[in-house]
């Protein structure tokens, strides 16, 4: 079976600073794993996916996550946070047959 | 750019009173999802949906959860008899063929009292 963890529930930077949001999966074969946000009374917006195609997968507003199949990890992160970041962070992994299974979260906090 | 929508974006109901969902998912997707995500705790899998028939459902979905897409835009859940148990934000998502990538609505905040 397939399954995320994320491993903080809260992250807090200071703006300018780089941004790491762990995430280990658990699944049975290649899966495609993907980094949501959520901002405040927002829906979850994509913001990259693994697919198998390159390990390092970049995605929108400066993030980008690295699949490393020997750590069993895709941890998310931006080189320098800003305070539009602010948000809550799901990774997921899609359990193969037409659903996603979320991680916890990850509240990310910027501070000025 | 296309969005899912859902009405309403929240919703207070009685226990015992049924409640409908509602979501507009993106025209040409195919597939189409139900999660919850109950105050505190993770994202959670209800239902799928395609070619007008339940793909899958969890262990969630019980008898008082129904899913229908009645008129080709509109995609419905419908709760018979809710409970406070209920409570939580409801998402819906829906994908297009040929990839697994899921696209948000903003969700429905049920509270059920």
């Amino acid at each position: 079976a397939q399954s995320v963890t994320q491993l903080d529930s809260h992250v807090s930077v200071s703006e300018g600073t780089p941004v790491l949001l762990r995430c280990n999966y658990s699944s049975s074969y290649s899966p495609s794993l993907f980094w949501y946000v959520q901002h405040p009374n927002k829906g979850l917006q994509l913001l990259l996916k693994y697919t198998s195609a390159a390990t390092l997968v970049k995605g929108i507003n400066g993030f980008e996550a690295e699949f490393k199949k020997s750590e069993t990890s895709f941890h998310l992160t931006k080189p320098s946070a800003h305070m539009s970041d602010a948000a809550e962070y799901f990774c997921v992994v899609n359990g193969g047959t037409y659903k996603y299974i979320f991680g916890t979260g990850t509240r990310l906090k910027v501070l000025a | 750019e296309p969005e899912v929508t859902q009405t309403p974006s929240h919703q207070v109901t009685q226990m015992g009173q049924e409640v409908i969902l509602r979501c507009v998912p993106i025209s040409n997707h195919l597939y189409f999802y139900w999660y919850r995500q109950i105050l505190g705790q993770k994202v959670e899998f209800l239902v799928s949906f395609y070619n007008n028939e339940i793909s899958e459902k969890s262990e969630i979905f019980d008898d008082q959860f129904s899913v229908e897409r009645p008129d080709g835009s509109n995609f419905t859940l419908k709760i018979r008899s809710t409970k406070l148990e209920d409570s939580a934000m409801y998402f819906c998502a829906s994908n297009p063929p040929f990839t697994d990538t899921q696209y948000f609505g903003p969700g429905t905040r049920l509270t059920v009292l």
